[in-house]
């Protein structure tokens, strides 16, 4: 399950700081939007979702914000842990559809002890 | 918390040959997907499953691809004439009936598939 790529952007932080990663989704039709968790060797693990009728929210320690208008999703992880350190996917759904969720190309976050 | 299994975890196999990929998708969920991953890109979408027929598939989830759901617990993926293409991993994916806005979807752990 590992998503290795020379070309994932990575975003390098310090334990303890708070992260922002960011996504440009690409359907204005999208309603559905999800952040997955990929570690190596793992499948993507569910974080937190978002319908397109909210602009934020929050679960634990995470906040997804969506902006319509610029079809932008962004992750904020709070307090950053060495754990947090994988392969951050955003996803999106549309209607009308299987609910077949379509990828983006991921972020690597490292965090630096 | 429940999860989604799959077996095996690593298959290797001869090009040409056929392979079945297994899953067993959390007990009460009622929509089932597969995709793929192939090294260095983006997770794919192949084929949603529901009420015992595809529900939506890709242009990958060709004539080669079929899907199964052969008892009450697991789905399955045969990919019939395996291409050196095909090497990837494969996901499967499984959520509650989506309703109105969507469901989040679970995914196991994957098969690694390498063809040779």
């Amino acid at each position: 399950g590992e998503s290795v790529g020379l070309h994932l952007p990575t975003l390098s932080v310090q334990e303890g700081d708070n992260s922002i990663i960011n996504c440009a989704y690409s359907n204005s039709a999208s309603d559905y939007f999800i952040w997955y968790k990929q570690e190596s060797g793992k499948g993507p693990q569910f974080i937190i979702d978002i319908r397109s009728n909210m602009d934020k929210r929050q679960g634990q320690r995470v906040t997804v914000l969506l902006n319509k208008t610029v079809k932008h999703l962004s992750l904020q992880i709070a307090a950053t842990q060495p754990g947090d350190s994988a392969v951050y996917f955003c996803a999106e759904n549309m209607p009308d559809s299987s609910y077949k969720l379509i990828f983006g190309s991921g972020t690597r976050l490292l965090v630096r002890p | 918390e429940p999860e989604v299994t799959q077996t095996p975890s690593h298959q290797v196999t001869q090009m040409g040959q056929e392979v079945i990929l297994r899953c067993v998708p959390i007990s009460n969920h009622l929509y089932f997907y597969w995709y793929r991953q192939i090294l260095g890109q983006k997770v794919e979408f192949l084929v949603s499953f529901y009420n015992n027929e595809i529900s939506e598939k890709s242009e990958i989830f060709d004539d080669q691809f079929s899907v199964e759901r052969p008892d009450g617990s697991n789905f399955t993926l045969k990919i019939r004439s395996t291409k050196l293409e095909d090497s990837a991993m494969y996901f499967c994916a499984s959520s509650a009936f989506p309703g109105i806005g969507g469901q989040p979807q679970h995914f196991g752990d994957g098969t690694r598939l390498s063809i040779l």
